[in-house]
């Protein structure tokens, strides 16, 4: 298994809604990713995690909230969001931190309310 | 922090050329990647290529890091290699951080 996959697709949700979305990998990597991307514009990191911890938070609203249960595994928990938080949400994995190569999942659309 | 700028920001092409996109980057880096966004959204990787020249197909990069520059070439362009275009590296001695350029958006014409 070569790949990394997300879940939902797509979701629309209110601004009083609670919804998480979900990246899983099986390649071993020891470190994942939570981005946003914006209509035309690049990918901007949000979060780390190293070893399952997180390393590194992009000053990110709390109204995001991440989550590596176990090292195959990466939420991100959703909770009062704005309609300027509607992107694409892509996770990534790497074997090691910082020195290697980044595997993108096809990313998560979201659209708030 | 390092900076990645790309050129050009749009290239219009007709099926069968050739083209070039640059990227530049500001610090030594640890890891340089080329991706492809198709209108789906998903990011392709195309070549990690730090250093060195790399081909696949009819694309091919080379990452001249003491000049801190890396190409992408496109040779006998086709319809779906539409899309936008981005590098992203990560800095030597820093964190984990992959910072992306601003991407090239690669339209090719029939």
């Amino acid at each position: 298994d070569t790949e990394v996959t997300q879940t939902p697709k797509h979701l629309v949700m209110g601004m009083t809604n609670k919804k998480s979305l979900k990246c899983e990998q099986h390649m071993g990597h020891r470190a994942m990713y939570w981005y946003k991307q914006k209509a035309k514009k690049p990918p901007e990191l949000m979060f780390v995690y190293s070893y399952e911890k997180l390393s590194i938070n992009e000053s990110v609203p709390s109204r995001f909230s991440p989550e590596c249960p176990n090292s195959s595994l990466l939420n991100l928990h959703l909770h009062a969001l704005q309609p300027e938080d509607s992107a694409l949400y892509l996770c990534a994995s790497s074997p090691q931190p910082g020195t290697s190569f980044q595997f993108f999942g096809p990313g998560t659309r979201l659209t708030v309310l | 922090g390092i900076q990645v700028e790309q050129s050009p920001p749009d290239l219009i092409l007709q099926e069968g050329a050739n083209s070039t996109l640059r990227c530049n980057f500001s610090d030594s880096v640890n890891n340089l990647q080329w991706f492809h966004q198709n209108p789906w959204g998903q990011l392709i990787n195309l070549f990690y290529i730090p250093s060195g020249t790399k081909q696949n197909g009819r694309l091919s990069a080379t990452t001249v890091a003491t000049e801190r520059y890396s190409l992408l070439y496109i040779s006998s362009s086709q319809t779906t290699d539409s899309g936008v275009y981005f590098c992203a590296a990560v800095i030597q001695g820093g964190s984990e951080k992959l910072v992306f350029g601003k991407g090239t958006k690669l339209t090719v014409n029939p």
